[in-house]
Formats: C-alpha cells, structure tokens, sequence
C-alpha cells in the first residue's frame, strides 16, 4: 500500500518556527511536494524535493532524506496568514499523479 | 497567464441525479488531472490525461463517473448517477510535460448530494 503520516494539527505562536513532519511508504518515489491550502480555497505549491538535503524559499524550507522515507516542512517566522492546512505530497514518477498526506492543520496563536 | 479554472464552483443536487464538472487547464499544459477531497480526509487521486488520453484512472471509484477531454483542452467529469457519499470538493490541476515539479490546482467544485 502507500500512505503518507504527517500530524494532524499543530500550534504555534505568530514569529516562531514550526516544522511540520512527514513520513512516506510508497511503490515508487520521484519527488516529495508540499502544498499549502487555505479554507475553501485550492492547494497551492510550496515547495519540492527529489534529492536529499535542505531547499529554502523564502520563509520556508523542505527537506528530505530520501534512506529515512522522510521529509519536513520549516515555516519561519510564522505569520497570522500562515494559519492553513499543509499537506506533504509524493509523486511516484515523472508527471506521474500526487498521493497527499491527510494534512496538518497550523493554527497559530497570536 | 490564467490559472486552472473549474466550473460550477458549486453544484447541490439530488442522489440520482446527474452532474457534470468542467476544468479548463492552463494553456498548453498537457498534463491534467482529477482529484477529490471527501470531508475530513485526504486529497485523493482520480485521474490522469495526458492531452486527450487517459494516462491513469486508477483513482476513479467506479463507473459512476465519467471523465472526458476531447481535443486534448478542457476536460469534463460526469457523475451519474451520483449518490450521497459522492460529495466533496473537486479539484483539476495541470502541469506542462517533462516532469514539473509543481501542479497548479483549480478553485475546486464543491459538490453536495442530497
């Protein structure tokens, strides 16, 4: 089967870090994506890795280990506009369809 | 450059009855897939064109539903008829060829059985 884990909800208090974890087993690997998406609105693309190692855009940060089926999500320097749901994404070829997470829910404090 | 558009944006119709989900792709983007969001759980994979060819509809629940895309442009999704646990969010997303990292979604339908 495939399935990817990753937390459910997380809380953080506006101008700290988060790190949102995720863990993947599927029948293929060639990427592993984030996706951010809002109440009501359409998942949009944070970030991608298909090599081991740290990728950073702006305030956030993805990162994967491609031997541990691991991967995480960095926010820094949270803002109140982050508050959505976070869904870690494993796409198994080239083009090839995106498995999502369940999604973590970031609630930030402020 | 317009974004993936999806039409209704919301559709409320009632078990048995027949509804049809339209995905305009972004332009030149041959890669155009179909996913669902049932409430309270994952983003799940309906299917796959590439141009005008199913590439994948591994995810499709069963012949219920109906998916289309003549001329390799828009593509339509067809439910009929539909049934309760048919309701969800349904999104469409693009991407060029040649292994792109990023798909671009749709808005989504919000689609409710009664």
């Amino acid at each position: 089967g495939q399935s990817l884990e990753q937390p459910s909800e997380v809380t953080a208090v506006e101008g700290a870090i988060v790190q949102i974890n995720c863990t993947y087993q599927t029948s293929g690997f060639y990427g592993l994506s984030w996706y951010q998406q809002h109440d009501g609105g359409a998942p949009t693309f944070l970030s991608y890795n298909a090599l081991d190692g740290l990728e950073e855009t702006g305030r956030f940060s993805s990162f994967l280990s491609r031997s541990d089926s691991y991967g995480y999500l960095l926010l820094q320097e949270l803002q109140m506009k982050d508050s959505a749901s976070y869904f870690c994404a494993v796409s198994s070829g080239i083009d090839d369809k995106i498995i999502f997470g369940k999604g973590t829910r970031l609630h930030i404090l402020p | 450059e317009a974004g993936v558009t999806q039409f209704p944006s919301h559709s409320v119709i009632e078990k048995g009855q027949t509804v049809t989900l339209r995905c305009d792709p972004i332009s030149g983007h041959d890669n155009l897939y179909w996913y669902r969001r049932v409430m309270g759980k994952e983003i799940k994979f309906l299917l796959h064109f590439v141009k005008e060819s199913k590439q994948d509809e591994s995810g499709m629940p069963n012949n219920r539903f109906l998916a289309e895309r003549t001329g390799g442009t828009y593509s339509t999704l067809k439910v009929q008829p539909a049934e309760l646990e048919d309701s969800g969010v349904y999104f469409c997303a693009s991407s060029g060829l040649g292994g792109e990292s990023e798909q671009y979604f749709g808005p989504g339908t919000r689609l409710t059985v009664t």
